[in-house]
């Protein structure tokens, strides 16, 4: 499975974007990078996926380097709900869809 | 919401008890899985299963066990729970691989073993 590094944490102002980088620069040509997050205690839940052209949604936008070695997650307008830990995860190849988590990056969105 | 319950929600247990956690779907999804999360250590894959009678381990399996007997329900069962047991479990369904699903989780599960 291709590794996936992100930063421990993070800080951003309610209103301003946030920019999540990931690097998953072992990815192999047929792996989805996707995005997940935490909000304390809940539950994980999906955000965006992609393979290599820059994807948005409702949620968030995913821009995909050229090379596909490393990404970013693009929260437009992040409120204080956005607080939570961001998962980049680089799907499994082979038979079967393994799902595999980093620990992640802590965003604190502040007032 | 994906229809994933989890059963019990909450659970304390004696240490060398065995413990069965239940993860059901309503969604028909081919994936179930069953992760751990603890303090320091993130979301760990236990188990997970690619259909019906057909599971693998993932990183944490030792002292775990799961059975899929039909396709909306993936049990995890402690045979003899210990301290280290202790933990939250989420359970994890999606779809066909060559859909590119997303997974969608349950909302857990807080056992204590004592």
């Amino acid at each position: 499975d291709a590794k996936t590094t992100q930063p421990t944490s993070m800080d951003c102002a309610e209103g301003r974007a946030a920019n999540l980088p990931c690097n998953h620069s072992t990815i192999s040509g047929n792996e989805y990078v996707y995005w997940y997050r935490q909000i304390h205690s809940q539950g994980p839940q999906y955000i965006i996926h992609g393979l290599k052209n820059n994807e948005t949604n409702e949620m968030a936008s995913l821009i995909i380097t050229e090379d596909r070695k490393s990404s970013t997650l693009i929260l437009p307008h992040a409120t204080l709900r956005d607080t939570a830990v961001y998962y980049c995860i680089v799907r499994a190849g082979g038979s079967n869809y393994k799902l595999t988590f980093g620990k992640g990056t802590l965003l604190t969105v502040n007032p | 919401d994906a229809g994933i319950t989890q059963s019990p929600r909450h659970k304390v247990t004696e240490t060398g008890t065995p413990v069965t956690l239940r993860c059901h779907q309503t969604e028909n999804h081919r994936y179930m899985y069953w992760y751990r999360q603890d303090p320091g250590h993130g979301l760990r894959l236990i188990h997970y299963s690619y259909g019906v009678k057909d599971t693998d381990k993932g990183e944490v399996s030792d002292g775990y066990s799961v059975s899929r007997s039909k396709t909306e329900d993936f049990l995890l069962t402690l045979e003899s729970a210990t301290s280290s047991q202790t933990s939250v479990y989420f359970c994890a369904i999606s779809g066909d691989r060559a859909m590119n699903t997303e997974a969608f989780f349950g909302q857990g599960t807080r056992l204590t073993v004592v």
